[in-house]
């Protein structure tokens, strides 16, 4: 099945940096979704994207829909220490069709020193 | 509280030994997806079921099999012919109105030994 292309893999920062992280395709999407996954538990849905160049935000967090409709950035402001966690990204292709079926990112992990 | 429910948390089992995972669901979601997650990658689609009584294979689902008697579960049985099941389930599911925003289980640890 195919991947999305999500950078970094992984980020050590400090407490009040702010993050960015991006996921990349070769393929159009219609739908960017970003979740977060604390140790040992689902995904918590962050963000959806729905429309090429959108931009949505959620507190400190805050997304992009790439204009190409290829890519999907997220960014986090003044990170604090419980902003740590896998975060992924997940795409619907276009012409994907009614099946609602995601592809998702390898996922970023991210470490807060206090 | 609306929300989707997986049971055990973690499962132990021996080698050669079917083992069904459960998920339950009172979102009144019409879709439910059976998610395989390995680490260092991302999540990847065993199995999936939009309407009651009718499922789809994902992109992994040799040695899986599931059943959608009910609208509200979808379990997912790993059989023997499994190779690698040592694991982390997770199921997820989306309503009608909001198709492509899948909420997720707080997922089950299978560890076959």
């Amino acid at each position: 099945g195919q991947q999305l292309n999500q950078s970094p893999q992984s980020m050590f920062i400090q407490e009040g940096e702010d993050v960015s992280m991006n996921c990349t395709s070769s393929s159009i999407f219609n739908t960017w979704l970003w979740y977060k996954q604390e140790p040992g538990e689902g995904p918590v849905l962050l963000i959806a994207l729905y429309k090429a160049g959108e931009l949505t935000s959620n507190g400190r967090l805050t997304a992009q829909f790439g204009i190409t409709r290829k890519d999907s950035f997220l960014n986090i402001s003044a990170s604090i220490p419980s902003d740590v966690g896998i975060y992924f990204c997940a795409g619907q292709l276009q012409g994907g069709g009614a099946t609602n079926k995601l592809i998702f990112g390898t996922g970023t992990l991210l470490a807060v020193q206090p | 509280d609306g929300g989707i429910t997986q049971s055990p948390k973690y499962l132990f089992r021996k080698e050669g030994q079917n083992v069904t995972l459960s998920c339950e669901q009172n979102l009144n979601h019409d879709a439910m997806y059976w998610y395989r997650q390995d680490p260092g990658q991302g999540l990847r689609l065993i199995y999936y079921s939009q309407i009651v009584n009718d499922f789809q294979k994902g992109d992994i689902a040799e040695g899986y099999s599931v059943s959608r008697e009910k609208k509200e579960s979808f379990p997912l049985t790993v059989t023997s012919a499994q190779k690698n099941p040592t694991a982390f389930y997770l199921c997820a599911s989306t309503s009608a109105e909001v198709r492509h925003e899948q909420y997720f289980g707080p997922g089950t640890r299978l560890t076959v030994t």
